[in-house]
């Protein structure tokens, strides 16, 4: 079974400041993929950046950076000079690994980011 | 560029009701996810659905059935409703069910059952 640990249930970040989010996993299989989605308040969930468990470079997207460290099981996210419209729920996924096909995905519990000015 | 539509967008049903979600994916996508997100926990994947066959299974409750159909759009039908499943229900497609294709989510469907 797979599992992600998100162990910040809540963050303060001053607006400008780089922030990183941790996420940790779990799995037995040997490719995988890592997702963050972020989820403002008003609901919907927002594809920020993908990791492949071959991909031997760190993803980026803009002003999002995933930190994975496989020999570690992390995958944390690094938001560079946060603002405050980057404040809302953060959620760290792992597709899985059933190999059957259309596989979902496997959510953490989410960090709560509050950006302050 | 045009995404993942959800409807109803709000739902109040009573208890032992019955509710149909619809989700319509992303033109050309092929894949159809079901997520519910039950008030401040993280999304739980239901069911999904490739190329109209179910494709995985995840914590879907007997009470569920749902059904992609031939022009790729999905619905989840729930019956028996509980005060327990009110939750915000997502949709997502992909194109493909490659390990690393993206889902795109849609806004949600919000079920309240009273």
């Amino acid at each position: 079974a797979q599992k992600i640990t998100q162990t910040q249930p809540g963050m303060f970040v001053q607006e400008k400041e780089a922030v990183t989010l941790d996420c940790t996993y779990d799995t037995s299989d040997p490719s995988y993929g890592l997702f963050w989605y972020k989820q403002p308040s008003s609901g919907e969930m927002i594809f920020l950046i993908y990791q492949g468990s071959y991909d031997q470079q760190n993803a980026t997207e803009g002003r999002y950076s995933l930190n994975f460290q496989k020999a570690r099981k992390s995958a944390n996210l690094v938001i560079s000079a946060s603002q405050l419209g980057d404040s809302a729920m953060y959620f760290c996924a792992m597709r899985r690994g059933t190999g059957g096909g259309a596989d979902g995905l496997t959510f953490g519990k989410g960090t709560h980011l509050i950006i302050q000015p | 560029a045009a995404g993942v539509i959800q409807s109803p967008r709000h739902l109040i049903k009573e208890k032992r009701e019955t509710a149909t979600l619809k989700c319509y994916p992303i033109p050309r996508h092929d894949t159809v996810y079901w997520y519910q997100q039950g008030p401040g926990q993280d999304p739980q994947f239901l069911i999904s659905f490739y190329e109209k066959m179910q494709s995985d299974k995840g914590s879907i409750p007997d009470r569920f059935s749902a059904q992609q159909f031939s022009d790729y759009h999905s619905e989840l039908n729930m019956s028996s409703l509980e005060l327990g499943d009110s939750a915000l229900y997502f949709c997502a497609s992909s194109l493909g069910t490659g390990l690393f294709d993206e889902q795109y989510f849609g806004p949600g469907t919000r079920l309240t059952v009273t």
